[in-house]
């Protein structure tokens, strides 16, 4: 069973700054079954990224993955108001299928 | 326009069967997407739970494995959530969504969710 492992728990910005947050494997995942979520209060989860680095449909491009092997990043380049949230990392098994979240990484305004 | 919508008691007693349901319109329920569910306990991050493919095949998260049941209604485009012998840690929001299998499978569409309370 693979663990995912996100840092740091709380992240305190400012609108305008960059946002890096990790989401760390306990085994390797193949590069397109890894995804990131934003999650606000009262709301569904929004598909971010899927496959590491693609960007869901409406998606903006300040919001990108990266990473392989048991290593990913979301990045945020520059938070506007509405990005404040938590996020997700999210890993497909194959076998069997199994899907797994991370613990989530909470951005607040500073 | 996809959209999920849950349905289903928010109250269960202890020791008794959590019974859920997930309509969906604006998406066929048939081959190309895995159907979901996912909760969320309070103060709590996402946990998933099961994912059902219409052909039949089912998938659980081995630590939930003995008390759960999904199953779909590709006629009524709809897909339902049974766990049963619930206790007070099985509390929380609980939410239907689509994977869609050329995604990842990443759940692409997610129902707004419904709070399920456990208690006496």
């Amino acid at each position: 069973e693979i663990v995912l492992t996100q840092s740091p728990g709380t992240l305190s910005l400012s609108p305008g700054e960059r946002a890096t947050l990790s989401c760390r494997a306990s085994q390797n995942i193949d590069r397109d079954y890894l995804a990131w979520y934003q999650h606000k209060p009262g709301q569904a989860p929004r598909l971010l990224i899927y496959g590491t680095s693609s960007r869901a449909t409406g998606i903006p491009d300040r919001f990108s993955g990266s990473g392989s092997g048991t290593d990913f990043t979301l990045t945020i380049s520059r938070l506007e108001p509405e990005d404040f949230a938590v996020y997700y990392c999210q890993e497909y098994d194959f076998s069997p299928p199994t899907w797994t979240f991370g613990q989530g990484t909470k951005v607040e305004i500073q | 326009q996809v959209q999920l919508q849950e349905s289903g008691p928010g109250l269960v007693k202890p020791s008794e069967t959590l019974s859920l349901t997930c309509a969906v319109s604006g998406s066929s329920i048939s081959s190309g997407y895995y159907w979901g569910w996912i909760r969320q306990p309070p103060g709590k991050g996402l946990e998933w739970i099961a994912t059902i493919y219409p052909s039949g095949s089912t998938y659980y998260n081995p630590s939930l494995k003995s008390r759960v049941t999904i199953s779909a209604d590709t006629s009524k485009r709809h897909f339902s959530l049974k766990l049963g012998s619930v206790t007070a840690a099985d509390m929380a929001l609980y939410y239907c969504a689509r994977a869609k299998i050329s995604m990842g499978p990443a759940f692409d569409y997610w129902g707004q969710g419904t709070l399920v309370t456990v208690s006496s």
